[in-house]
């Protein structure tokens, strides 16, 4: 079974300051690794993932997150944030094993992040 | 382009009430996904599709059911509502394989009373 840590439950941080989310993961098998972001009163939707080559990967919207496989974790950053980041970020995974994984996700508790001007 | 639509977005129901939430997607995915979230859980999933015609057991499925007649509609039914089962439910689809983008709705915040 695979698990999912989000070591911080909220994190306020002021306009234009950096931030990173940490997440940690535990799994027996290789897992996708993703951020999902959800806004208030609305659903989930994909910041950015993890599937093969280099363990950096970047969000459209300024985001990264680096695939630790030796500490098994894939930590969110970002360098200057703004208002608008306000939201809740979900670390998941999901098995790779070929067809029979089915896209199932395991999240982790969720980290909500308030930006203060 | 819709995507996924929940309904209904809200709703109260008495302990031992029944009810049923509707998913449809448009995206012609073949993985739909019923979840529920709670405060300091995250999501975790009741049942899950990965065609029309079948239906599975995710982490949670106790006191719920589900259907798939068609390929772009998830039911998820409860019996019998129960307290414990006040939540947000999630519904998602992906088109298919681990490594794919899920598509979230909205959600349905249900409260038991």
């Amino acid at each position: 079974a695979q698990s999912v840590t989000q070591l911080d439950s909220q994190v306020p941080v002021f306009e234009e300051a950096p931030v990173e989310l940490r997440c940690n993961y535990s799994s027996s098998v290789s897992v996708y690794l993703f951020w999902y972001v959800q806004y208030p009163n609305q659903g989930l939707q994909l910041l950015l993932k993890y599937l093969s080559g280099s363990t950096l990967v970047e969000s459209i919207n300024g985001f990264e997150a680096e695939f630790n496989k030796s500490q098994t974790s894939f930590h969110l950053r970002k360098p200057s944030v703004h208002i608008s980041d306000t939201a809740e970020y979900f670390c998941a995974v999901s098995v790779r094993a070929g067809g029979t994984s089915y896209g199932k996700l395991t999240f982790g508790q969720g980290t909500i992040l308030t930006v203060h001007p | 382009n819709a995507g996924v639509t929940q309904t209904p977005k809200f709703r109260v129901l008495k302990t031992g009430q029944s009810m049923t939430l509707l998913c449809a997607q448009d995206m012609n995915h073949e993985y739909m996904y019923w979840y529920r979230q709670d405060p300091g859980m995250g999501l975790r999933l009741i049942h899950y599709s990965v065609g029309e015609g079948t239906t599975a057991k995710g982490e949670v499925p106790d006191g719920y059911n589900v259907s798939r007649l068609k390929k772009q509609n998830f039911l998820l039914g409860l019996e019998s509502a129960a307290p414990s089962q006040t939540s947000v439910y999630f519904c998602a689809s992906s088109y298919l394989g681990a490594d794919t983008e899920a598509f979230f709705g909205q959600g349905t915040r249900l409260t038991v009373v």
